[in-house]
């Protein structure tokens, strides 16, 4: 069976540090990845995502970039946080982009 | 412009009490539903798709149901462990990749 790794779970990061949460998937290949942004009030919002190694599409400009450096991994990076890169973050995936994508636990990412 | 709502916001039941959940949409082509569960401080739980108008999908407790403008999320008998925010998305039109997702409704069942 599948199964989606995300970490770390909670992360609390100054203004101006870096950031990286990693993604990993198990039990298929060529998966599409996703990551997601969850605010209170705001819902899901794409942030990017991926059909395949060195694929990578963004859905909202901001201080974020991913990477996908090999098929069942993917990255969220940012090198210099801000306070409003705070919230909780999802990566996700799906065997096909019209069919469901199945969730990470999420990371819940505090900048200070 | 392609939107989800859903509702309402928060509901509150007794054990046993049966409701429903709404979500209702503005896309054109719809191109499947999908229905999620979410715990506190968690992933979404994929629960349902649906594909076309009149099609159903049961799981224990829940009844998700499709027509042209909306879906029905139906709670038979609730217990206390079906408390959480369920979820609803559909893709956007002409972006299978970008879902529209309400703001979900957070269901909190009492004992």
């Amino acid at each position: 069976s599948q199964t989606i790794h995300q970490w770390p779970a909670t992360l609390v990061q100054p203004v101006g540090s870096p950031l990286s949460l990693e993604c990993t998937v198990e039990g298929t290949s060529n998966p599409n990845l996703y990551w997601y942004r969850q605010a209170a009030g705001r819902g899901l919002q794409l942030l990017f995502y991926s059909v395949g190694i060195g694929q990578i599409s963004s859905e909202v400009p901001q201080n974020l970039s991913a990477s996908r450096p090999q098929d069942r991994q993917f990255i969220l990076s940012s090198k210099k946080l801000l306070l409003s890169d705070s919230g909780f973050y999802l990566c996700a995936w799906s065997p096909d982009p019209r069919t469901e994508a199945f969730f990470g636990q999420g990371t819940r990412l505090t900048v200070v | 412009e392609d939107q989800v709502t859903q509702s309402p916001e928060a509901l509150r039941l007794q054990e046993g009490e049966s409701s429903s959940l709404n979500c209702s949409y503005t896309v054109s082509g719809l191109r499947g539903l999908f229905w999620y569960r979410q715990d506190p401080g968690k992933g979404p739980e994929f629960l349902f798709t649906l594909y076309s108008a009149g099609e159903e999908k049961e799981k224990e407790r829940l009844k998700a149901t499709l027509t042209k403008k909306e879906s029905f999320l139906h709670i038979t008998a609730p217990k206390p462990e079906d408390s959480a925010t369920y979820l609803c998305a559909v893709p956007k039109a002409g972006n299978n990749r970008k879902l529209i997702w309400g703001l979900g409704t957070s269901l909190a069942v009492n004992p």
